[in-house]
């Protein structure tokens, strides 16, 4: 099945300077790269996804990248926030009937003011 | 917006006693995840279910059991509770479809005494 490795799995940042997730995964035949955000004590929260036919997304101060030859992809927070801080999971998806998502370890981002 | 609803919030059970966990999709949304999230630890895929089908069987014990119903909703059953089984439960829909995004609900949390 497919495996997911997301580093760092703690990350601390100043407020205003930018924070960067990376993952990898196993298997070529996911084609669904969501990432969430999960504050303590609630279900997680879709922030931005990719999907395998492109290289790049960005949307306001986040933005996510694909490599699929490398089979990794990343997250970057630019101009971080300290309601940026909880955790962030990526995941991966193969479509047959239904999106099924691996998930990440997880990365705790702290943004300190 | 309409999001998932999941009840109860909080379940306190003992060992070897059964819990019912519900779940209400975001309307018109006919596909439902249910993920364990221990503490610390990302979400993992349990089942999931596509037009009152089951769609795909991740790692549930047998001791739990899920459907979906006419309405759309979905219920996981746990019978025999060990201490093992507290955990975060958290169901997620979505459109049909490749690649679409599934939405998570606020989770129920079960600890078993």
């Amino acid at each position: 099945g497919e495996n997911v490795e997301q580093h760092p799995s703690t990350l601390s940042v100043q407020e205003g300077d930018s924070a960067v997730i990376k993952c990898t995964y196993s298997d070529s035949a996911s084609n669904y790269f969501p990432w969430y955000k999960q504050e303590l004590g609630k279900g997680p929260q879709l922030i931005i996804d990719i999907r395998s036919n492109v290289g790049e997304k960005k949307d306001q101060r986040i933005a996510v990248t694909l490599n699929k030859t490398a089979k990794h992809f990343s997250l970057h927070i630019t101009e971080t926030q300290p309601e940026d801080s909880a955790v962030y999971f990526c995941a991966a998806s193969i479509w047959n009937a239904g999106n099924m998502l691996t998930f990440g370890g997880g990365t705790r981002l702290m943004v300190k003011p | 917006a309409a999001g998932v609803i999941q009840s109860p919030r909080h379940l306190i059970k003992e060992k070897r006693e059964t819990a019912t966990l519900k779940c209400y999709p975001i309307p018109r949304h006919d596909t439902v995840y249910w993920y364990q999230q221990g503490p610390g630890q990302d979400p993992q895929f349990l089942i999931s279910f596509y037009e009152k089908m089951q769609s795909d069987k991740g790692s549930i014990p047998d001791r739990f059991s899920a459907q979906q119903f006419s309405d759309y909703h979905s219920e996981l059953n746990m019978s025999s509770l060990e201490l093992g089984d507290s955990a975060l439960y958290f169901c997620a829909s979505s459109l049909p479809g490749v690649a679409t995004e599934a939405f998570f609900g606020q989770g129920t949390r079960l600890t078993v005494v």
